[in-house]
């Protein structure tokens, strides 16, 4: 079935440093592509999707660029803040059928940004 | 826009004591709903979608049961907790067909 493999963490940068964490996907056909975000003690939040090859998600400073040649989905951002520790997860459409669309995760990558 | 309410935020419970979690959905009417288990370093897991009222699908096998009694209520069940069962529980909705989907606040459950 379509899943997604994500970089595990923690990953521990300094403020302002240069951010990439990677995701890579298997799937049938071209899903739409996600990202979200988990603060500390907070459900998930949408933080950015793509619905179609070459599409670039992009929120709150961060982008991702949906590519089928690689079959990545890679978070980026260029200046981390304190504020962007969280734990993020990259996500596809469940295959499952049925009517209704889960969503598959990545493991999740947990984020320390340090002053 | 969809709101998720789900309660409590967190929740210790014995194991063999019967548990019981509520997610109530507003601004939408009809929605796919689903049930999230996120265990203590492990990834997101769907344990039950439902597309309707009285529809429930399990995606894995467990000690829990779902159940929607309603068009916007969600509940997550177990007659006896097991300390497997302790984790962060997460409902989650959308629409049929939209790709956008908005989630709860989670329970973080502890079984002791």
């Amino acid at each position: 079935g379509d899943s997604v493999t994500q970089m595990e963490g923690p990953v521990t940068l300094s403020e302002e440093a240069f951010l990439t964490i990677n995701c890579t996907y298997t799937a049938t056909g071209y899903p739409s592509l996600f990202w979200y975000v988990q603060y500390p003690g907070e459900g998930l939040q949408l933080l950015l999707k793509a619905t179609k090859a070459d599409d670039k998600g992009s929120n709150k400073g961060f982008e991702a660029t949906y590519r089928k040649e690689t079959t990545s989905f890679h978070l980026e951002k260029g200046s981390v803040q304190v504020s962007d520790s969280a734990v993020y997860f990259c996500a596809l459409p469940l295959d499952s059928g049925g009517g209704a669309d889960g969503l598959t995760f990545g493991k999740g990558t947990h984020l320390i940004i340090q002053p | 826009s969809q709101t998720i309410h789900q309660w409590p935020a967190t929740l210790v419970q014995p194991v063999g004591s019967p548990l019981s979690l509520e997610c109530t959905v507003e601004g939408t009417s009809n929605p796919n709903l689903y049930w999230y288990r996120q265990a203590a370093g492990r990834g997101l897991q769907l344990l039950f979608y439902s597309v309707g009222i009285g529809q429930i699908s399990s995606e894995v096998p467990q000690n829990l049961s779902a159940s929607r009694p309603q068009d916007r209520q969600f509940i997550l069940s177990s007659k006896k907790l097991l300390l497997s069962d302790s984790g962060f529980y997460l409902c989650a909705c959308n629409q049929a067909g939209v790709d956008g989907y908005t989630f709860g606040s989670g329970t973080r459950l502890t079984v002791v």
